[in-house]
């Protein structure tokens, strides 16, 4: 079965430094994508960032890096420079390419950046 | 494209009657995920289609709640007879192969 997992609940980072966010994932199909969602107090579900579990390069988009260690199944998402914008909640999700392609996320780790 | 589209926007109804939530995916979208989201439960996928066919309905509470994709551009989530734990923010996303792209969400509240 699927599982994705968020061990932090809320995390702190001061304004300017760079912050990870923990995700780990659990399968036995050897192609699957892990994505990186923002979701801002706003609601909308905003995608940042991918990775395919055949990536040789961890991905990045901008301030948005996914630190992927297939062996570790770990998938985390490194903000550099935060910014005052970056507070939200933020989800990582997995979907399983030989299984249908269901996607589903982990419980989503609140950040809050300090000025 | 306008992105995907749900309405309404915000529902609130009486506690057995029916509600219908409705969604738009982006044309050319091959995936349709339902959604359910609240802060006990956080994001949970209630239903999938590929192809207006549905995959997996396994997340899906209770005989109360139904869906439906009668053609690849539009889909429809039931509760009948609604209750009050079943008040969540819904979302509807849809997908290529690859990243989901969300609607703004409907958000339920039975009283």
């Amino acid at each position: 079965a699927q599982k994705i997992t968020q061990t932090q609940p809320g995390m702190f980072v001061q304004e300017k430094e760079a912050v990870t966010l923990d995700c780990t994932y659990d399968t036995s199909d050897p192609s699957y994508g892990l994505f990186w969602y923002k979701q801002p107090s706003s609601g909308e579900m905003i995608f940042l960032i991918y990775q395919g579990s055949y990536d040789q390069q961890n991905a990045t988009e901008g301030r948005y890096s996914l630190n992927f260690q297939k062996a570790r199944k770990s998938a985390n998402l490194v903000i550099s420079a935060s910014q005052l914008g970056d507070s939200a909640m933020y989800f990582c999700a997995m979907r399983e390419h030989n299984q249908g392609g269901k996607l589903i996320f982990g419980q989503g780790t609140e950040l809050s950046v300090k000025p | 494209d306008a992105g995907v589209i749900q309405s309404p926007r915000h529902e609130v109804t009486e506690m057995g009657q029916e509600v219908t939530l409705r969604c738009k995916p982006i044309s050319g979208h091959d995936y349709l995920f339902w959604y359910r989201q609240t802060m006990m439960r956080g994001l949970e996928l209630l239903i999938y289609f590929n192809n207006n066919v549905p995959i997996d309905d396994s997340g899906m509470p209770e005989d109360r709640f139904s869906a439906k994709m009668p053609n690849a551009s539009f889909s429809t989530l039931k509760i009948q007879p609604s209750e009050p734990r079943d008040s969540a923010v819904y979302f509807c996303a849809s997908s290529p192969d690859r990243e989901a792209f969300f609607g703004q969400g409907t958000r339920l509240t039975v009283v």
